[in-house]
C-alpha cells in the first residue's frame, strides 16, 4: 500500500456543481494534513492545512477522519478556475522537526461551462 | 512577508553535464528547507531535505547531491547528468515543520 493515495481522475464536473477528493494514509500516527492546488506547470500552493477534525474556508471544506485514515476536500459551487489538480500531503514525522511531507499523486479537476 | 526564489527557470543540458540549481529564501531565518523533483505526469519526490546549515539528509540514492552553505540558501547539484534526471525541481521552506511553501520550480531537460 503507498503511503499516500489518490483517485488520479479526471473528475469532469460542471459548473457550479460539489465534488470531493478523498486520499488515504497508512502511517496512523501522522498529526498533520495539507491539500495544494497545483496549476499545469507550476508549482503547487498551500490550499489548505488539517490538524484536527476539519477545516473550511468559503466553498472549500477539508476533513480527516483518522479512524479510516483518510482527509478529504469538498469544493462546492464549483467554478471554471477551480481547474487544476489537487495534491493531498501527510506529515511523516509526527515526532521530529524534519517536517517532512509525502504527497499524494494528485486529483485532476476540470470543471466544464 | 516571505519569499523564495529559484533559477534558473528553465534549463535544457546535454547528458554528462553538470548542473547547479539555486534557492533562497527571505523573511524568515533558520527554516527547513526541501528539494523534490516532480516527473512528467507524476507525483512529487522528496530528494534532499535541511533542517540547518551544513545538515542535508537524502531521500533517495541517485546522482544528485544538496548544500546549503547558508541559512536561506539552499542548492542542488550533480556532477554528471543522466537522462532520468529531466523533471521539474522545486524547492520549498517551511516554518515549525508544518506548512510548506513551493518556489516557482526549475524545469529541467536533460537530452
Amino acid at each position: 500500500r503507498k503511503e499516500v493515495e489518490q483517485d488520479p481522475g479526471p473528475f469532469n464536473v460542471p459548473e457550479g456543481a460539489t465534488v470531493a477528493f478523498n486520499c488515504t494514509y497508512s502511517n496512523s500516527a501522522s498529526q498533520s494534513f495539507f491539500w495544494y492546488r497545483q496549476d499545469c506547470r507550476k508549482e503547487p500552493k498551500l490550499l489548505m492545512s488539517v490538524y484536527s477534525s476539519g477545516n473550511e474556508d468559503g466553498r472549500f471544506t477539508a476533513q480527516l477522519n483518522r479512524a479510516s485514515q483518510y482527509i478529504s476536500l469538498l469544493i462546492r459551487d464549483s467554478k471554471l478556475s477551480d481547474s487544476a489538480t489537487y495534491l493531498c500531503a501527510v506529515n511523516i514525522d509526527a515526532a521530529g522537526n524534519t517536517g517532512k511531507l509525502i504527497f499524494g499523486q494528485g486529483t485532476t479537476l476540470q470543471v466544464k461551462p | 512577508s516571505q519569499t523564495i526564489h529559484q533559477w534558473p527557470a528553465t534549463l535544457v543540458q546535454p547528458v554528462g553535464s553538470p548542473l547547479s540549481l539555486e534557492c533562497t529564501v527571505e523573511g524568515t531565518s533558520n527554516p527547513n528547507l526541501y528539494w523534490y523533483r516532480q516527473a512528467a505526469g507524476r507525483g512529487l519526490q522528496l530528494l534532499f531535505y535541511s533542517v540547518g546549515i551544513g545538515q542535508i539528509s537524502s531521500e533517495v540514492p541517485q546522482n544528485l547531491s544538496a548544500s546549503r552553505p547558508q541559512d536561506r540558501q539552499f542548492i542542488l547539484s550533480s556532477k554528471k547528468l543522466l537522462l532520468s534526471d529531466s523533471g521539474f525541481y522545486l524547492c520549498a521552506w517551511s516554518e515549525d515543520s508544518y506548512e510548506q511553501y513551493f518556489g516557482p520550480g526549475t524545469r529541467l531537460t536533460v537530452t
